[in-house]
């Protein structure tokens, strides 16, 4: 099992761009989240995705589009990139029990 | 308005040494409080967690302790090894039709065990 794959691993975008950050897991897990992490912030939650076909706001979701494409897949867009959505995005899923796995994380620079 | 605070920022320790890094959290509806360990270019993995309804949990080398009536809770590194220097995250979270769906974390503490 992969567990959590992101793609890409590394981004730079210039203001104004656009980009889908890819995000599929293979633990057949219900929920999906996307977190962003930003120096001495911890992470924040942007969207999540409780079941197939529902998608959420979490703390953080200005700037920031999701589509949960089926049970796998959770996408996160950037329809217009702005330098404060520089970070490291990261995905995560859950199942049945309490714990969310995490992704290795997508590093945007927004120039 | 942060609702998990966590101390310190940075923490330095000897190897052997037992490492203490504390949260604190506002929201009297957390029910569920787990701790990350995140190493450098690599996503947090879940280390522990603790519900309320027990003061203590223990697997291994790491404890968490829970002061419910503080909300505080805290994790302890015994003999404290160079390959736990990583970043640790606190969380908290309310319970929702048996999930776990928005951790509110704290901002971390970098754990450094010196050899």
């Amino acid at each position: 099992n992969a567990g959590v794959t992101q793609t890409p691993k590394f981004q730079v975008l210039k203001t104004g761009q656009s980009m889908t950050l890819q995000c599929a897991q293979d633990m057949n897990h219900n929920s999906m989240y996307w977190y962003r992490q930003d120096p001495g912030m911890g992470l924040r939650l942007i969207y999540y995705s409780a079941s197939e076909g529902t998608t959420d706001k979490g703390e953080v979701p200005n700037g920031y589009n999701v589509s949960r494409l089926n049970k796998r897949e959770f996408s996160l867009r950037l329809e217009s990139a702005a330098p404060s959505q520089t970070s490291v995005y990261f995905c995560a899923s859950s199942g049945l029990t309490d714990t969310q796995y995490f992704g290795p994380g997508t590093r945007l620079t927004v120039l | 308005q942060q609702q998990v605070k966590q101390s310190p920022q940075s923490l330095i320790v000897q190897k052997g040494g037992i490492s203490i890094i504390n949260c604190a959290y506002e929201n009297t509806a957390f029910d569920y409080f787990p701790w990350y360990q995140q190493f450098p270019g690599k996503g947090p993995a879940l280390l522990i967690a603790i519900r309320p309804d027990v003061s203590e949990k223990k697997e291994g080398r790491f404890t968490i302790s829970f002061n419910k009536s503080a909300k505080q809770f805290s994790l302890h590194i015994m003999d404290s090894q160079p390959g736990d220097s990583a970043t640790y995250f606190c969380a908290a979270s309310k319970m929702s039709g048996g999930s776990n769906y928005k951790l509110t974390f704290g901002k971390g503490t970098l754990l450094t065990v010196n050899p």
